[in-house]
Protein backbone atom coordinates (compact mmCIF):
# COMPACT_ATOMS: atom_id res chain seq x y z
CA UNK A 1 0.00 0.00 0.00
CA UNK A 2 1.27 3.60 -1.13
CA UNK A 3 1.92 5.85 1.81
CA UNK A 4 -0.42 8.56 0.59
CA UNK A 5 -2.80 7.61 -1.68
CA UNK A 6 -5.15 10.09 -4.06
CA UNK A 7 -7.65 9.31 -6.99
CA UNK A 8 -5.87 10.81 -9.75
CA UNK A 9 -9.16 12.02 -11.67
CA UNK A 10 -9.59 14.66 -13.58
CA UNK A 11 -12.46 15.19 -11.75
CA UNK A 12 -14.85 17.68 -14.61
CA UNK A 13 -16.16 19.84 -12.91
CA UNK A 14 -18.83 22.84 -14.16
CA UNK A 15 -17.90 25.84 -13.76
CA UNK A 16 -19.73 26.93 -10.40
CA UNK A 17 -20.39 24.01 -8.65
CA UNK A 18 -18.93 21.69 -5.60
CA UNK A 19 -16.29 18.99 -6.20
CA UNK A 20 -14.49 17.56 -3.39
CA UNK A 21 -12.14 14.35 -3.18
CA UNK A 22 -10.11 12.24 -0.81
CA UNK A 23 -6.73 11.30 -0.02
CA UNK A 24 -5.57 7.79 2.28
CA UNK A 25 -3.00 8.04 4.21
CA UNK A 26 -1.50 4.85 5.61
CA UNK A 27 0.56 5.86 8.88
CA UNK A 28 -1.64 6.42 11.78
CA UNK A 29 1.50 8.75 13.39
CA UNK A 30 1.20 11.01 11.26
CA UNK A 31 0.72 14.52 12.18
CA UNK A 32 1.47 16.84 9.46
CA UNK A 33 -1.30 17.30 6.67
CA UNK A 34 -1.44 19.60 3.62
CA UNK A 35 -2.52 20.04 0.29
CA UNK A 36 -0.71 21.60 -2.22
CA UNK A 37 -1.47 22.95 -5.74
CA UNK A 38 0.74 22.61 -8.81
CA UNK A 39 -0.67 24.23 -11.73
CA UNK A 40 0.58 22.80 -15.19
CA UNK A 41 4.84 23.18 -15.30
CA UNK A 42 4.91 24.91 -12.41
CA UNK A 43 6.30 23.94 -8.56
CA UNK A 44 3.93 23.14 -6.11
CA UNK A 45 2.26 25.71 -4.09
CA UNK A 46 1.13 25.29 -0.48
CA UNK A 47 -2.60 25.95 -0.78
CA UNK A 48 -3.60 25.01 2.63
CA UNK A 49 -2.61 23.05 6.33
CA UNK A 50 -5.31 20.52 7.24
CA UNK A 51 -6.14 20.77 10.64
CA UNK A 52 -7.73 18.14 13.37
CA UNK A 53 -10.75 20.27 13.75
CA UNK A 54 -10.83 20.81 10.14
CA UNK A 55 -10.58 24.07 8.37
CA UNK A 56 -11.73 26.73 5.83
CA UNK A 57 -9.97 28.76 3.73
CA UNK A 58 -12.23 31.26 1.50
CA UNK A 59 -14.05 28.53 -1.03
CA UNK A 60 -11.44 25.53 0.41
CA UNK A 61 -12.31 23.41 2.78
CA UNK A 62 -10.39 20.68 4.45
CA UNK A 63 -11.34 18.26 6.85
CA UNK A 64 -9.06 15.61 8.62
CA UNK A 65 -10.42 11.95 9.62
CA UNK A 66 -7.62 10.32 12.02
CA UNK A 67 -10.00 7.40 12.42
CA UNK A 68 -10.33 6.70 8.68
CA UNK A 69 -7.33 8.06 7.82
CA UNK A 70 -8.20 10.32 4.99
CA UNK A 71 -7.96 14.20 4.87
CA UNK A 72 -10.28 15.60 2.07
CA UNK A 73 -10.61 19.03 0.21
CA UNK A 74 -13.86 20.31 -1.27
CA UNK A 75 -13.97 23.49 -3.31
CA UNK A 76 -17.31 25.46 -3.82
CA UNK A 77 -18.13 27.58 -6.26
CA UNK A 78 -15.48 26.76 -9.05
CA UNK A 79 -13.87 28.35 -10.68
CA UNK A 80 -11.96 28.20 -14.10
CA UNK A 81 -8.32 29.35 -12.33
CA UNK A 82 -9.51 26.15 -10.01
CA UNK A 83 -8.13 23.16 -12.46
CA UNK A 84 -5.31 22.10 -11.37
CA UNK A 85 -3.09 19.10 -9.44
CA UNK A 86 -4.12 19.01 -5.69
CA UNK A 87 -1.43 17.42 -3.79
CA UNK A 88 -2.11 15.60 -0.52
CA UNK A 89 1.18 15.74 1.70
CA UNK A 90 1.61 13.98 4.98
CA UNK A 91 4.18 13.71 6.91
CA UNK A 92 6.35 10.80 7.99
CA UNK A 93 5.83 10.10 11.99
CA UNK A 94 9.69 10.50 12.49
CA UNK A 95 11.89 12.40 10.81
CA UNK A 96 11.40 15.82 8.79
CA UNK A 97 10.23 14.77 5.53
CA UNK A 98 6.72 15.54 3.59
CA UNK A 99 5.59 12.34 1.37
CA UNK A 100 3.88 13.57 -1.67
CA UNK A 101 0.61 11.75 -2.98
CA UNK A 102 0.16 11.82 -6.92
CA UNK A 103 -2.07 14.41 -7.10
CA UNK A 104 -5.56 14.87 -8.51
CA UNK A 105 -6.04 16.50 -11.81
CA UNK A 106 -9.56 18.66 -11.72
CA UNK A 107 -11.01 20.59 -14.76
CA UNK A 108 -13.37 23.33 -14.32
CA UNK A 109 -15.09 23.92 -17.39
CA UNK A 110 -17.40 26.51 -18.45
CA UNK B 1 12.15 38.47 -0.99
CA UNK B 2 13.07 35.75 -3.60
CA UNK B 3 12.55 32.53 -1.68
CA UNK B 4 13.69 29.70 -3.38
CA UNK B 5 15.63 29.95 -6.70
CA UNK B 6 16.73 27.18 -8.77
CA UNK B 7 19.10 27.78 -11.46
CA UNK B 8 19.10 26.71 -14.38
CA UNK B 9 15.52 26.39 -15.33
CA UNK B 10 16.71 24.04 -18.67
CA UNK B 11 19.08 21.90 -19.40
CA UNK B 12 19.81 19.52 -22.00
CA UNK B 13 22.77 17.24 -21.08
CA UNK B 14 24.43 14.44 -23.25
CA UNK B 15 24.72 11.16 -21.65
CA UNK B 16 27.70 10.60 -19.11
CA UNK B 17 27.78 14.54 -18.82
CA UNK B 18 27.98 15.88 -14.78
CA UNK B 19 26.10 18.86 -13.67
CA UNK B 20 25.61 20.93 -11.04
CA UNK B 21 21.67 21.91 -10.00
CA UNK B 22 22.02 25.12 -7.69
CA UNK B 23 19.25 25.72 -5.11
CA UNK B 24 19.25 29.15 -2.62
CA UNK B 25 16.73 30.28 -0.10
CA UNK B 26 16.79 33.38 1.58
CA UNK B 27 14.14 32.84 4.29
CA UNK B 28 16.54 31.16 6.43
CA UNK B 29 15.04 27.72 6.51
CA UNK B 30 17.20 24.90 8.07
CA UNK B 31 15.62 22.02 6.25
CA UNK B 32 16.06 21.84 2.48
CA UNK B 33 15.57 18.94 0.04
CA UNK B 34 15.94 17.88 -3.48
CA UNK B 35 12.67 16.46 -5.17
CA UNK B 36 12.10 15.25 -8.94
CA UNK B 37 8.95 14.52 -10.38
CA UNK B 38 8.79 12.66 -13.39
CA UNK B 39 5.71 13.40 -16.58
CA UNK B 40 2.07 12.77 -15.08
CA UNK B 41 3.84 10.96 -11.75
CA UNK B 42 4.51 12.56 -8.20
CA UNK B 43 7.34 14.12 -6.85
CA UNK B 44 10.16 11.49 -4.97
CA UNK B 45 12.46 12.76 -2.39
CA UNK B 46 16.40 12.12 -3.71
CA UNK B 47 18.15 13.63 -0.90
CA UNK B 48 17.56 16.21 2.28
CA UNK B 49 19.36 18.12 4.59
CA UNK B 50 18.65 19.68 8.13
CA UNK B 51 21.01 21.79 8.47
CA UNK B 52 24.54 22.87 7.19
CA UNK B 53 27.20 20.35 7.33
CA UNK B 54 24.18 17.18 7.47
CA UNK B 55 22.28 15.37 4.42
CA UNK B 56 20.74 12.16 3.89
CA UNK B 57 19.66 10.08 1.46
CA UNK B 58 15.87 9.94 0.45
CA UNK B 59 13.90 7.74 -1.88
CA UNK B 60 15.97 7.88 -4.94
CA UNK B 61 19.40 8.77 -4.16
CA UNK B 62 21.66 6.85 -6.90
CA UNK B 63 23.13 9.04 -9.52
CA UNK B 64 23.00 12.08 -7.29
CA UNK B 65 25.03 13.98 -4.47
CA UNK B 66 25.26 16.89 -2.67
CA UNK B 67 26.34 19.37 -0.09
CA UNK B 68 25.00 21.42 2.64
CA UNK B 69 28.25 24.07 3.48
CA UNK B 70 25.75 27.01 4.22
CA UNK B 71 22.45 27.31 5.28
CA UNK B 72 21.08 29.28 2.16
CA UNK B 73 22.96 26.73 -0.33
CA UNK B 74 21.94 23.25 -0.86
CA UNK B 75 23.52 22.06 -5.07
CA UNK B 76 22.62 18.42 -6.50
CA UNK B 77 25.35 17.20 -8.76
CA UNK B 78 24.49 14.47 -11.00
CA UNK B 79 27.93 12.26 -11.89
CA UNK B 80 27.85 10.68 -15.27
CA UNK B 81 24.00 11.71 -16.69
CA UNK B 82 21.55 8.63 -17.99
CA UNK B 83 18.92 9.23 -19.80
CA UNK B 84 16.92 7.98 -16.70
CA UNK B 85 17.19 11.02 -15.20
CA UNK B 86 15.36 12.87 -17.87
CA UNK B 87 12.71 14.98 -15.73
CA UNK B 88 11.67 18.27 -13.36
CA UNK B 89 14.05 18.65 -10.62
CA UNK B 90 12.18 20.66 -7.45
CA UNK B 91 14.41 22.19 -4.32
CA UNK B 92 12.17 23.01 -1.13
CA UNK B 93 12.85 24.45 1.80
CA UNK B 94 11.22 24.98 5.58
CA UNK B 95 11.36 26.02 8.65
CA UNK B 96 12.41 22.93 11.29
CA UNK B 97 9.51 21.19 13.03
CA UNK B 98 7.39 23.47 15.52
CA UNK B 99 4.98 22.36 18.10
CA UNK B 100 2.41 21.28 15.31
CA UNK B 101 4.67 18.91 13.55
CA UNK B 102 6.16 19.89 10.18
CA UNK B 103 6.05 22.92 8.31
CA UNK B 104 4.85 23.15 4.74
CA UNK B 105 7.82 23.49 2.08
CA UNK B 106 8.56 26.47 0.20
CA UNK B 107 9.26 25.20 -3.99
CA UNK B 108 11.44 26.81 -5.88
CA UNK B 109 10.38 26.92 -9.78
CA UNK B 110 12.41 23.54 -11.13
CA UNK B 111 15.09 22.86 -13.35
CA UNK B 112 14.14 20.50 -16.65
CA UNK B 113 16.64 18.73 -17.24
CA UNK B 114 16.78 16.27 -20.70
CA UNK B 115 19.29 13.58 -20.72
CA UNK B 116 20.22 12.58 -24.78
Amino acid sequence: RKEVEQDPGPFNVPEGATVAFNCTYSNSASQSFFWYRQDCRKEPKLLMSVYSSGNEDGRFTAQLNRASQYISLLIRDSKLSDSATYLCVVNKAAGNKLTFGGGTRVLVKP
Amino acid sequence: NAGVTQTPKFRILKIGQSMTLQCTQDMNHNYMYWYRQDPGMGLKLIYYSVGAGITDKGEVPNGYNVSRSTTEDFPLRLELAAPSQTSVYFCASSYSRGPLGQYGYTFGSGTRLTVV
